[in-house]
């Protein structure tokens, strides 16, 4: 089954305490590319890759990381998270700019 | 990135075909149309794409006037479970494109009994 999947699934942590949200996809898309969704503010661009090793930032890169070492995974690093980081976190891929699949999301608290 | 303006909500009840309006009058001539769905907690679901004309599939249809400025989803006779929020985004789909797709706020379809 085509899918794109994050883990964990919920995650609560303590301020300045590193962390990593994994993504897999299965479809051997070319793009990946990470989302935070908070109310009001709708779903905004983290963190972008057009292939492996290209990445680029979104529209919110401050204070996240990512990598793209295999075409398969793109995880989403905070070196040091801070509560203004707590939200509802998606990773999508696709193939071409427009027809995106989305993970399941990652709810992460920041106390 | 051409900039969509939608309703923030909309209303309808069960059977009804509904048609939610995008506005993007800065809309490029390689930039496709493209329209997402999304439930509560979940990620959002591609639903349908085009860049001229009608696209149908088998869930909704999109309808693009000759000028391309604006976009109608169209949902025949919507049911409880097409309550979401739809997003309308305006960008790139060929190969080489950027992946940065600019979701807005979307319109929240709340369907009733």
């Amino acid at each position: 089954e085509a899918q794109v999947t994050q883990n964990p699934r919920y995650l609560i942590t303590v301020t300045g305490k590193k962390l990593t949200v994994t993504c897999s996809q299965n479809m051997n898309h070319e793009y990946m590319s990470w989302y935070r969704q908070d109310p009001g503010l709708g779903l905004r661009q983290i963190y972008y890759s057009m292939n492996v090793e290209v990445t680029d930032k979104g529209d919110v890169p401050e204070g996240y990381k990512v990598s793209r070492k295999e075409k398969r995974n793109f995880p989403l690093i905070l070196e040091s998270p801070s509560p203004n980081q707590t939200s509802l976190y998606f990773c999508a891929s696709s193939r071409t700019g427009n027809e995106a699949f989305f993970g399941q999301g990652t709810r992460l608290t920041v106390v | 990135l051409a900039k969509t303006t939608q309703p923030i909500s909309m209303d309808s009840y069960e059977g009804q075909e509904v048609n939610i309006t995008c506005s993007h009058n800065n809309i490029a001539t390689n930039d496709y149309i493209t329209w997402y769905q999304q439930f509560p907690s979940q990620g959002p679901r591609f639903i349908i794409q085009g860049y001229k004309t009608k696209v149908t599939n088998e869930v909704a249809s999109l309808f693009i006037p000759a000028d391309r400025k604006s976009s109608t989803l169209s949902l025949p006779r919507v049911s409880l479970s097409d309550t979401a929020v739809y997003y309308c985004l305006v960008g790139a789909s060929l190969s080489g494109a950027t992946n940065k797709l600019i979701f807005g706020t979307g319109t929240l379809l709340a369907v009733q009994p």
